[in-house]
């Protein structure tokens, strides 16, 4: 079964600290994943795209590293800030061969970030 | 470039009633989908869009329906409005077809059914 699972649910940092969110996943065949900010209320930013070839990927103070063959990703946060605080969802897509369709995501149920003075 | 937009943002619902949502994509963008999201499930895929015909649909009862117009704005409709529908409903617009193309999200319609 495709899924994607991120730990942890939740996570409270302070201020300037760094963290890292995980991402597993179980989808085949793989073409990209994404990692997206939700800030309550909204819709999610796109924060990075990465291919099966692409293990590290920079946004800012984002970092996103992908290993294909462990099947694992992870989100680094640098010095975070107050501003950081939103939920994190990884999301993986399916292969092009299945029909080429937004339809063919994989959402994981997101970390939620609070950063803390 | 304005961004996809969502109306109403929020909307409060007896059950049984119906309602329809409405999205407006980024100017050149063909494609919308559309997404439910409660805390319990995260994102659900609804359904796919592209040059007004429907190109995936998810796992949703038929009460919810969509269609999009030929200036690529696509609606939402669901029917028979049931407790368990209280959701952000989330429109997301991209330039083409496909998990290639980077989503573009708007802000969401609060749905609350009571």
């Amino acid at each position: 079964k495709n899924q994607v699972e991120q730990s942890p649910q939740s996570l409270i940092i302070l201020e300037g600290k760094n963290c890292t969110l995980q991402c597993n996943y179980t989808v085949s065949p793989f073409s990209n994943l994404r990692w997206y900010k939700q800030d309550t209320g909204r819709g999610p930013v796109s924060l990075t795209i990465m291919t099966f070839s692409e293990n590290t990927k920079s946004n800012g103070r984002y970092t996103a590293t992908l290993d294909a063959d462990t099947k694992q990703s992870s989100l680094h946060i640098t010095a975070s800030q107050l501003s950081d605080s939103a939920s994190y969802i990884c999301v993986v897509s399916l292969g092009e061969n299945y029909g080429g369709s937004q339809g063919n995501l994989i959402f994981g149920k997101g970390t939620k970030l609070s950063v803390k003075p | 470039k304005a961004g996809v937009t969502q109306t109403p943002r929020y909307l409060i619902k007896t059950r049984g009633q119906q309602v329809t949502l409405s999205c407006s994509p980024i100017s050149g963008h063909r494609s919308v989908s559309w997404y439910q999201q409660t805390p319990g499930q995260g994102l659900q895929f609804l359904f796919e869009y592209f040059s007004e015909t429907q190109r995936n649909k998810g796992n949703f009862p038929g009460r919810f329906s969509g269609r999009q117009f030929s200036n690529s704005r696509s609606e939402m409709n669901v029917s028979t409005l049931e407790l368990g529908d209280s959701a952000l409903y989330l429109c997301a617009s991209s330039l083409g077809i496909g998990s290639s193309y980077e989503q573009y999200f708007g802000p969401g319609t609060r749905l609350t059914v009571t």
